[in-house]
């Protein structure tokens, strides 16, 4: 049974950070592109970043990019989302994603997520 | 404002058939980029429904089911249960802005 456990939410001032973490479980992490997605309270559902497999390319949402950094240790079964100079518009909850192999990416399993809530 | 729109509600009685529709652009589903639907009950992360146009992960009912033409989707439900109350979104792909996108969601009253 796939399993994604995120954490590293919580409250962060206008301009600070976090470091979000999804412990993966019961496939195989490391041949599986991965991915984040986000919900902002009340709101639908928002694409963030994601890392593909094998290429291990990174790709980000254009409202986070030179912001945010996903990265993975595929010995830990870990993916992470660096989130740095953070703002209000960010407060949202963060969903890790395994992603459904295909021409187009389809998110097939999601965490519980985590939420970010960024304010004063 | 998003790239997929979806019609904001949608609502139907217990055993009746339903249909949403996704309707985008010659830069995503109009184009080479499938389409996939996810149920996010109350409360609940979201869950993938349809994906590739038409095919249903294994325990997805048969009553659910997609469909794909020119620049727009449907997803239909049949035999409608109170359990299928929730919000429905679509995903596909986007060239034009480069990012996976979804619908904005239909939300499903089952009255």
């Amino acid at each position: 049974e796939v399993q994604l456990l995120e954490s590293g939410g919580g409250l962060a001032q206008p301009g600070g950070s976090l470091r979000l973490s999804c412990v993966a479980s019961g496939f195989s992490f490391s041949t599986n592109a991965m991915s984040w997605v986000r919900q902002a309270p009340g709101k639908g559902l928002e694409w963030v970043s994601g890392a593909d497999y094998p290429t291990d390319d990174k790709y980000y949402t254009d409202s986070v990019k030179g912001r945010f950094t996903v990265s993975r240790d595929n010995s830990r079964n870990t993916l992470y989302l660096q989130m740095n100079n953070l703002s209000v518009d960010d407060t949202a909850l963060y969903y890790c994603v395994k992603v459904h192999h295909g021409p187009t990416w389809a998110f097939g399993s999601w965490g519980q997520g985590t939420l970010v809530i960024v304010s004063t | 404002q998003s790239v997929l729109t979806q019609p904001p509600s949608v609502s139907g009685a217990p055993g009746q058939r339903v249909t949403m529709s996704c309707s985008g652009s010659s830069s995503n589903i109009g184009s080479v980029f499938d389409v996939h639907w996810y149920q996010q009950l109350p409360g609940k992360a979201p869950t993938l429904l349809i994906y590739g146009n038409t095919m249903r992960p294994s325990g997805v009912p048969d009553r659910f089911s997609g469909s794909k033409s020119g620049t727009s989707a449907s997803l239909a439900i049949t035999g409608l249960q109170a359990e299928d109350e929730g919000d429905y979104y679509c995903q596909s792909y986007d060239y034009i802005v480069n990012a996976w996108v979804f619908g904005g969601g239909t939300k499903l009253t089952v009255v």
